[in-house]
């Protein structure tokens, strides 16, 4: 079975401060991917980063960056310098490689505030 | 990645009618899926649209109150039958892309609100 927990309910901050969104994940499974999604108010879901379970290098863009250590099943993520623009629920997501389904995290809401 | 579009973006329903979703996808997909996300809640998966045949439904939906349509390898209906305040969610099409199929887009959603 495939479970994602994002322990964190809501986060908030002051702009231009940092943030990590953590995300623990259980599978099985060998190969798996691993997902970030954003949610802002307006409701659709913007896909951020995958990452496959055979490569654990940290991934940098821009202000994001994503932590994977299968140490730990974890695949944190943080916002540098965060802005009001990036005020959004953040869903972390598990696909095992041999299924076509995306097991969801319960989702932390950021809220960035001046 | 691909482009997906739904319709309608959002509704407001009396109870015991029915509404269709329409997903459209701007290049062909093998794999498209309907999620539901309830006030509040994270995403869950509905059923797997498949072409040519019946879609694949989850532990507890079924096919009478969700009935799917795939007709072609770009297009997905999504029929939310009977509705009741409790299926007031945004209803979300999803599709698998890139060359192993393992990047997944959203469609913007469908937000519908059953009184």
């Amino acid at each position: 079975a495939q479970k994602v927990t994002q322990a964190q309910t809501e986060i908030s901050v002051v702009e231009k401060e940092d943030v990590t969104l953590d995300c623990v994940y259980e599978t099985r499974d060998t190969t798996y991917y691993l997902f970030w999604y954003k949610q802002p108010p307006s409701g659709e879901l913007v896909f951020l980063i995958r990452r496959n379970s055979f490569d654990e290098q940290n991934e940098i863009s821009g202000r994001y960056s994503w932590n994977f250590q299968k140490s730990t099943s974890s695949f944190n993520f943080t916002i540098t310098a965060s802005q009001v623009v990036d005020s959004a629920v953040y869903f972390c997501a598990l696909k095992p490689g041999t299924a076509s389904k995306l097991t969801f995290g319960t989702g932390t809401r950021l809220q960035v505030t001046l | 990645s691909a482009v997906i579009s739904q319709k309608p973006s959002r509704d407001i329903c009396q109870r015991g009618t029915s509404l269709t979703i329409q997903c459209q996808v701007d290049s062909q997909v093998t794999m498209m899926f309907w999620y539901r996300q309830q006030p509040g809640q994270s995403l869950t998966l509905i059923a797997t649209a498949n072409q040519g045949s019946e879609a694949t439904y989850e532990s507890g939906f079924v096919i009478d109150k969700f009935p799917i349509s795939r007709p072609n390898l770009t297009f997905s209906t999504l029929t939310v039958s009977n509705m009741s305040p409790e299926d007031s969610s945004i209803y979300l099409c999803s599709v698998c892309s890139g060359s192993s199929y393992n990047e997944q887009f959203f469609g913007p959603g469908t937000r519908l609100t059953v009184l």
